[in-house]
Protein backbone atom coordinates (compact mmCIF):
# COMPACT_ATOMS: atom_id res chain seq x y z
CA UNK A 1 0.00 0.00 0.00
CA UNK A 2 1.30 3.55 -0.56
CA UNK A 3 0.92 5.23 2.60
CA UNK A 4 0.01 9.37 2.80
CA UNK A 5 1.27 11.27 5.30
CA UNK A 6 0.39 15.11 5.81
CA UNK A 7 1.75 17.66 7.73
CA UNK A 8 1.03 19.73 9.63
CA UNK A 9 -1.56 17.53 11.47
CA UNK A 10 -2.98 20.99 12.43
CA UNK A 11 -2.44 24.54 11.74
CA UNK A 12 -3.92 28.03 12.57
CA UNK A 13 -3.61 30.56 10.22
CA UNK A 14 -4.68 34.91 10.45
CA UNK A 15 -7.21 36.00 7.54
CA UNK A 16 -5.65 36.95 4.76
CA UNK A 17 -2.28 35.25 5.33
CA UNK A 18 -1.03 32.60 3.60
CA UNK A 19 -1.44 28.71 4.57
CA UNK A 20 0.62 25.70 3.11
CA UNK A 21 -0.24 21.57 3.39
CA UNK A 22 2.19 19.11 2.71
CA UNK A 23 1.23 15.52 1.78
CA UNK A 24 4.06 13.27 1.36
CA UNK A 25 3.85 9.83 -0.25
CA UNK A 26 5.46 6.40 0.42
CA UNK A 27 5.97 6.00 -3.02
CA UNK A 28 6.25 8.28 -6.07
CA UNK A 29 2.36 8.37 -7.61
CA UNK A 30 3.95 10.13 -10.75
CA UNK A 31 2.87 8.03 -13.80
CA UNK A 32 5.94 7.77 -16.44
CA UNK A 33 3.48 7.21 -19.38
CA UNK A 34 1.11 9.97 -18.97
CA UNK A 35 3.34 12.82 -16.88
CA UNK A 36 0.36 12.73 -14.34
CA UNK A 37 0.35 12.69 -10.91
CA UNK A 38 -2.05 10.56 -9.58
CA UNK A 39 -2.97 12.81 -6.48
CA UNK A 40 -5.95 14.74 -4.94
CA UNK A 41 -6.56 17.01 -2.31
CA UNK A 42 -9.99 17.15 -0.83
CA UNK A 43 -11.80 20.03 1.97
CA UNK A 44 -14.27 18.56 4.74
CA UNK A 45 -16.50 20.46 6.91
CA UNK A 46 -18.11 19.84 10.00
CA UNK A 47 -20.58 17.26 9.08
CA UNK A 48 -20.54 17.51 5.26
CA UNK A 49 -18.70 15.06 3.06
CA UNK A 50 -15.46 15.96 1.91
CA UNK A 51 -15.46 18.20 -1.62
CA UNK A 52 -13.09 17.49 -4.17
CA UNK A 53 -10.70 20.16 -4.83
CA UNK A 54 -7.60 19.12 -7.22
CA UNK A 55 -6.86 16.07 -9.02
CA UNK A 56 -4.07 15.21 -10.77
CA UNK A 57 -2.20 17.46 -7.75
CA UNK A 58 -2.97 20.60 -9.32
CA UNK A 59 -6.29 20.64 -11.56
CA UNK A 60 -8.24 22.45 -10.32
CA UNK A 61 -12.04 21.11 -9.45
CA UNK A 62 -14.54 23.39 -11.17
CA UNK A 63 -16.18 25.99 -8.69
CA UNK A 64 -12.78 26.29 -6.91
CA UNK A 65 -11.77 29.44 -5.70
CA UNK A 66 -8.21 30.40 -7.54
CA UNK A 67 -6.76 31.10 -3.95
CA UNK A 68 -6.27 27.33 -3.47
CA UNK A 69 -3.50 26.28 -5.63
CA UNK A 70 -1.85 22.73 -5.78
CA UNK A 71 1.82 21.62 -6.56
CA UNK A 72 4.29 18.81 -6.03
CA UNK A 73 5.39 16.04 -8.49
CA UNK A 74 6.58 12.55 -7.22
CA UNK A 75 6.20 11.82 -3.64
CA UNK A 76 6.40 15.05 -2.16
CA UNK A 77 2.58 18.04 -2.78
CA UNK A 78 1.42 20.50 -1.39
CA UNK A 79 -2.01 22.47 -1.13
CA UNK A 80 -1.39 26.17 -0.49
CA UNK A 81 -4.23 29.04 0.25
CA UNK A 82 -3.22 32.16 -0.89
CA UNK A 83 -4.93 34.57 1.05
CA UNK A 84 -6.81 32.83 3.85
CA UNK A 85 -10.48 33.30 4.20
CA UNK A 86 -13.00 32.39 7.25
CA UNK A 87 -14.56 30.02 4.77
CA UNK A 88 -12.00 27.93 4.37
CA UNK A 89 -11.35 26.38 7.93
CA UNK A 90 -11.79 22.75 7.37
CA UNK A 91 -9.71 19.48 7.38
CA UNK A 92 -8.14 18.81 4.22
CA UNK A 93 -7.04 15.45 2.77
CA UNK A 94 -4.56 14.36 0.12
CA UNK A 95 -5.46 11.15 -1.53
CA UNK A 96 -2.86 8.67 -3.98
CA UNK A 97 -5.07 7.23 -7.07
CA UNK A 98 -2.32 5.66 -8.48
CA UNK A 99 -2.73 1.92 -6.89
CA UNK A 100 -5.27 0.74 -4.58
CA UNK A 101 -6.36 1.11 -2.30
CA UNK A 102 -6.30 4.67 -2.88
CA UNK A 103 -5.40 5.92 0.60
CA UNK A 104 -5.79 9.07 1.88
CA UNK A 105 -3.62 11.34 4.07
CA UNK A 106 -4.64 11.38 8.17
CA UNK A 107 -5.85 14.97 7.49
CA UNK A 108 -4.25 18.64 8.60
CA UNK A 109 -6.58 20.78 10.33
CA UNK A 110 -6.78 24.31 9.07
CA UNK A 111 -8.19 27.08 11.85
CA UNK A 112 -8.45 31.03 12.30
CA UNK A 113 -5.32 32.33 14.41
CA UNK B 1 -26.26 16.49 -12.30
CA UNK B 2 -24.81 13.48 -10.18
CA UNK B 3 -26.06 12.38 -6.66
CA UNK B 4 -25.66 9.52 -4.69
CA UNK B 5 -27.45 8.87 -1.26
CA UNK B 6 -26.18 6.16 1.27
CA UNK B 7 -29.09 3.93 2.96
CA UNK B 8 -28.95 1.15 5.45
CA UNK B 9 -29.11 0.27 9.43
CA UNK B 10 -27.59 3.08 12.08
CA UNK B 11 -26.81 0.29 14.69
CA UNK B 12 -25.60 -3.23 14.62
CA UNK B 13 -24.97 -5.36 17.04
CA UNK B 14 -21.26 -7.02 17.17
CA UNK B 15 -20.47 -10.23 15.20
CA UNK B 16 -23.59 -9.22 13.16
CA UNK B 17 -22.96 -8.46 9.01
CA UNK B 18 -23.51 -4.66 7.83
CA UNK B 19 -25.11 -4.42 4.84
CA UNK B 20 -25.39 -0.56 2.97
CA UNK B 21 -26.88 0.27 -0.24
CA UNK B 22 -25.52 3.20 -2.61
CA UNK B 23 -28.46 4.76 -4.42
CA UNK B 24 -27.44 6.88 -7.11
CA UNK B 25 -28.40 9.16 -10.33
CA UNK B 26 -26.93 11.40 -12.75
CA UNK B 27 -24.71 7.96 -14.16
CA UNK B 28 -25.00 4.99 -15.42
CA UNK B 29 -22.61 1.92 -14.00
CA UNK B 30 -22.47 0.75 -17.37
CA UNK B 31 -20.34 3.84 -18.80
CA UNK B 32 -17.02 2.99 -19.60
CA UNK B 33 -14.81 4.41 -17.15
CA UNK B 34 -16.82 4.87 -14.27
CA UNK B 35 -16.34 3.42 -10.91
CA UNK B 36 -18.08 3.48 -7.29
CA UNK B 37 -16.34 3.01 -4.24
CA UNK B 38 -17.44 3.33 -0.18
CA UNK B 39 -15.14 4.93 2.13
CA UNK B 40 -15.31 5.16 5.76
CA UNK B 41 -14.46 7.50 8.47
CA UNK B 42 -14.20 6.59 12.47
CA UNK B 43 -15.79 9.70 14.18
CA UNK B 44 -13.21 12.42 14.40
CA UNK B 45 -11.09 10.31 12.35
CA UNK B 46 -9.66 10.03 9.19
CA UNK B 47 -10.97 9.25 5.53
CA UNK B 48 -10.68 5.15 4.78
CA UNK B 49 -11.09 3.80 1.39
CA UNK B 50 -13.11 0.17 1.64
CA UNK B 51 -13.89 -1.25 -1.49
CA UNK B 52 -14.50 0.05 -5.23
CA UNK B 53 -16.36 -1.45 -7.61
CA UNK B 54 -16.25 -0.44 -12.13
CA UNK B 55 -18.37 -0.64 -15.19
CA UNK B 56 -16.79 -3.87 -16.01
CA UNK B 57 -17.50 -5.20 -12.18
CA UNK B 58 -13.62 -4.94 -11.60
CA UNK B 59 -13.90 -5.12 -7.73
CA UNK B 60 -11.37 -3.85 -5.35
CA UNK B 61 -10.50 -4.04 -1.76
CA UNK B 62 -8.77 -2.66 1.24
CA UNK B 63 -6.42 -5.28 2.09
CA UNK B 64 -6.65 -4.89 5.63
CA UNK B 65 -10.99 -5.78 5.16
CA UNK B 66 -11.04 -7.62 2.07
CA UNK B 67 -11.84 -10.82 4.30
CA UNK B 68 -14.80 -9.36 5.63
CA UNK B 69 -16.36 -6.92 2.30
CA UNK B 70 -18.49 -7.72 -0.82
CA UNK B 71 -19.43 -5.12 -3.13
CA UNK B 72 -21.82 -5.63 -6.06
CA UNK B 73 -23.58 -3.27 -8.30
CA UNK B 74 -26.94 -3.72 -9.61
CA UNK B 75 -26.98 -1.42 -12.55
CA UNK B 76 -30.68 -1.83 -13.33
CA UNK B 77 -32.06 -0.10 -10.18
CA UNK B 78 -28.63 2.25 -9.92
CA UNK B 79 -27.54 1.13 -6.63
CA UNK B 80 -24.43 -0.03 -5.02
CA UNK B 81 -24.37 -2.84 -2.29
CA UNK B 82 -21.49 -3.17 0.32
CA UNK B 83 -22.04 -5.75 2.73
CA UNK B 84 -18.98 -6.16 5.85
CA UNK B 85 -19.48 -9.17 8.13
CA UNK B 86 -18.36 -9.53 11.70
CA UNK B 87 -19.06 -5.90 13.24
CA UNK B 88 -16.89 -4.61 15.80
CA UNK B 89 -17.54 -1.63 17.52
CA UNK B 90 -14.02 -0.02 16.03
CA UNK B 91 -16.10 -0.03 12.75
CA UNK B 92 -18.34 2.45 14.31
CA UNK B 93 -18.10 5.11 11.35
CA UNK B 94 -19.69 7.14 8.64
CA UNK B 95 -19.73 5.48 5.65
CA UNK B 96 -19.92 7.72 2.43
CA UNK B 97 -20.14 6.15 -1.27
CA UNK B 98 -18.44 8.21 -4.05
CA UNK B 99 -18.29 8.62 -7.81
CA UNK B 100 -14.69 7.69 -9.11
CA UNK B 101 -14.17 10.91 -11.75
CA UNK B 102 -14.27 9.26 -15.33
CA UNK B 103 -10.45 10.02 -16.42
CA UNK B 104 -8.77 10.06 -12.93
CA UNK B 105 -9.28 8.36 -9.66
CA UNK B 106 -10.74 10.99 -7.74
CA UNK B 107 -13.56 10.95 -5.80
CA UNK B 108 -15.92 14.22 -7.48
CA UNK B 109 -19.13 13.55 -6.16
CA UNK B 110 -20.05 12.27 -2.84
CA UNK B 111 -23.40 10.91 -0.45
CA UNK B 112 -23.59 12.72 2.72
CA UNK B 113 -23.15 9.67 4.64
CA UNK B 114 -24.91 7.36 6.56
CA UNK B 115 -23.53 6.55 10.31
CA UNK B 116 -23.26 3.45 11.66
CA UNK B 117 -22.84 2.72 15.73
CA UNK B 118 -21.49 -0.98 16.28
CA UNK B 119 -22.81 -1.70 19.51
CA UNK B 120 -24.55 -4.48 21.67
Amino acid sequence: DIVMTQSPDSLAVSLGERATINCKSSQSVLYSSNNKNYLAWYQQKPGQPPKLLFYWASTRESGVPDRFSGSGSGTDFTLTISSLQAEDVAVYYCQQYYSTPYNFGQGTKLEIK
Amino acid sequence: QITLKESGPTLVKPTQTLTLTCTFSGFSLTTSGVGVGWIRQPPGKALECLALIYWDDDKRYSPSLKSRLTIIKDTSKNQVVLTMTNMDPVDTATYYCAHRQVGSGSYDFWGQGTLVTVSS
